[in-house]
């Protein structure tokens, strides 16, 4: 059974490097692409990019000039890492795993517990 | 692309019929998913590729419609029914979802 794992720093100042690292266990880590999505207080899901096991990337354009997702084969391990935060970036934030099937069958079937991350001065 | 889902709300009681929409702002195929997200919990995959039930996932959830509209159906509500019901859209980047029903009990 895949569990998602995630951890990072859950308070940050104004203008600071928002860090965060989603471990995968149980199973395959390949074959996968692997998200982040996040959640403000009270509101709706936003995705933020995904990435796959090869690199691959892929950003939502409201974010790109400040995410970069990576990867750790060796660790099944990726990381979010999103620059210049400000209090508008507070939410929760989760990864999750997206199965890309034929036909149609695209959808996010496991998640990590979320983290909840605070931007405040 | 924009999913609009309706109602933003609704009350109903234990055994009810309950009907929500999603709908596209262009076609999106079946590429379209639903999730269940109860407070404090990560979302929750009930329904993929528009009508295919999630391995677990109780049958009185069904999902129909492709191209721009789209119906996620409980057809006998229970109490753990009770939560936030989101769309999403997988055809096209950046992927998004719907803002959101908040299912309440009656």
């Amino acid at each position: 059974q895949v569990q998602l794992q995630q951890w990072g720093a859950g308070l940050l100042k104004p203008s600071e490097t928002l860090s965060l690292t989603c471990a995968v266990y149980g199973g395959s880590f390949s074959g996968y692409y692997w998200s982040w999505i996040r959640q403000p207080p009270g509101k709706g899901l936003e995705w933020i990019g995904e990435i796959n096991h090869s690199g691959s990337t892929n950003y939502n354009p409201s974010l790109k000039s400040r995410v970069t997702i990576s990867v750790d084969t060796s660790k099944n391990q990726f990381s979010l890492k999103l620059s210049s935060v400000t209090a508008a970036d507070t939410a929760v934030y989760y990864c999750n795993r997206m199965v890309r099937g034929v036909p149609a069958y695209y959808y996010m079937d496991v998640w990590g517990k979320g983290t909840t991350v605070t931007v405040s001065s | 692309i924009q999913l609009t889902q309706s109602p933003s709300s609704l009350s109903a009681s234990v055994g009810d019929r309950v009907t929500i929409t999603c709908r596209a702002s262009q076609g999106i195929s079946s590429y379209l998913a639903w999730y269940q997200q109860k407070p404090g919990k990560a979302p929750k995959l009930l329904i993929y590729a528009a009508s295919t039930l999630q391995s677990g996932v109780p049958s009185r959830f069904s999902g129909s419609g492709s191209g721009t509209d789209f119906t996620l159906t409980i057809s006998s509500l229970q109490p753990e029914d009770f939560a936030t019901y989101y769309c999403q859209q997988l055809n096209s980047y950046p992927r998004t979802f719907g803002q959101g029903t908040k299912v309440e009990i009656k």
